[in-house]
């Protein structure tokens, strides 16, 4: 059966330090991964898009990796803030397919 | 106008009752999906339309009822559900496939 998984229920981390967390898929063959962003009682934020010939791609503190080989997405937040607390999907799709499917999510929780 | 749009944001409605989701959005995007979402969950697919015409139903009960009028609305007909319908129903569209998704707020729906 397909799966996406990611890494652990919940991450708490200290300010300042790197948030890394991890997308795992079986049974896809995804021409792209995609991470969002979701607060409590709102619709989930479109952060970055990696394609499945790009190894890496950053956007300003972000940075994501795809190894398509590992079936692996990691998703980095450097020099994390308490902003940052928020949970964190990765979606992807199936080649060829207009629709996204979603990871279980990350809560990831920055202590100052 | 960069926003997707959802109303109502709540709804309370009873087992017999027949109420619509509206979503709208002026990007000019020509995909649109229905996702719903569960407490603690990922969003899960349930409807997408393409160019304004249903592309995929992720077998959803025919209870729920999509309907794209033009290419910036999209509805939700829901009669006869349950309490285990109870959930925030997102909203989404995207310029293309491989682009990223813009989600609306969600209409939190409660069913008494």
């Amino acid at each position: 059966s397909q799966k996406i998984e990611q890494n652990s229920e919940a991450l708490n981390i200290q300010e300042g330090k790197t948030a890394t967390l991890t997308c795992n898929y079986t049974n896809y063959s995804p021409a792209y991964l995609q991470w969002y962003r979701q607060d409590p009682g709102r619709g989930p934020v479109f952060l970055l898009l990696i394609r499945e010939n790009e190894k890496e791609k950053r956007k300003e503190r972000l940075k994501v990796t795809f190894d398509t080989t590992l079936k692996q997405s990691l998703f980095h937040i450097t020099a994390s803030q308490p902003a940052d607390s928020a949970t964190y999907l990765c979606a992807l799709d199936q080649t060829g397919a207009n629709n996204l499917f979603f990871g279980t999510g990350t809560r990831l929780t920055v202590i100052p | 106008d960069t926003e997707v749009t959802q109303t109502p944001k709540h709804l309370v409605m009873g087992m017999t009752n027949k109420k619509s989701l509206k979503c709208e959005q002026h990007m000019g995007h020509r995909a649109m999906y229905w996702y719903k979402q569960k407490a603690k969950k990922p969003p899960e697919l349930m409807f997408v339309y393409s160019y304004e015409k249903l592309s995929i139903n992720e077998s959803v009960p025919s209870r729920f009822s999509p309907e794209c009028p033009n290419s910036s609305l999209l509805n939700l007909h829901l009669h006869a559900l349950q309490p285990e319908d109870s959930a925030l129903y997102l909203c989404a569209s995207s310029q293309e496939w491989g682009d990223g998704y813009t989600f609306g707020s969600g209409t939190r729906l409660t069913v008494v």
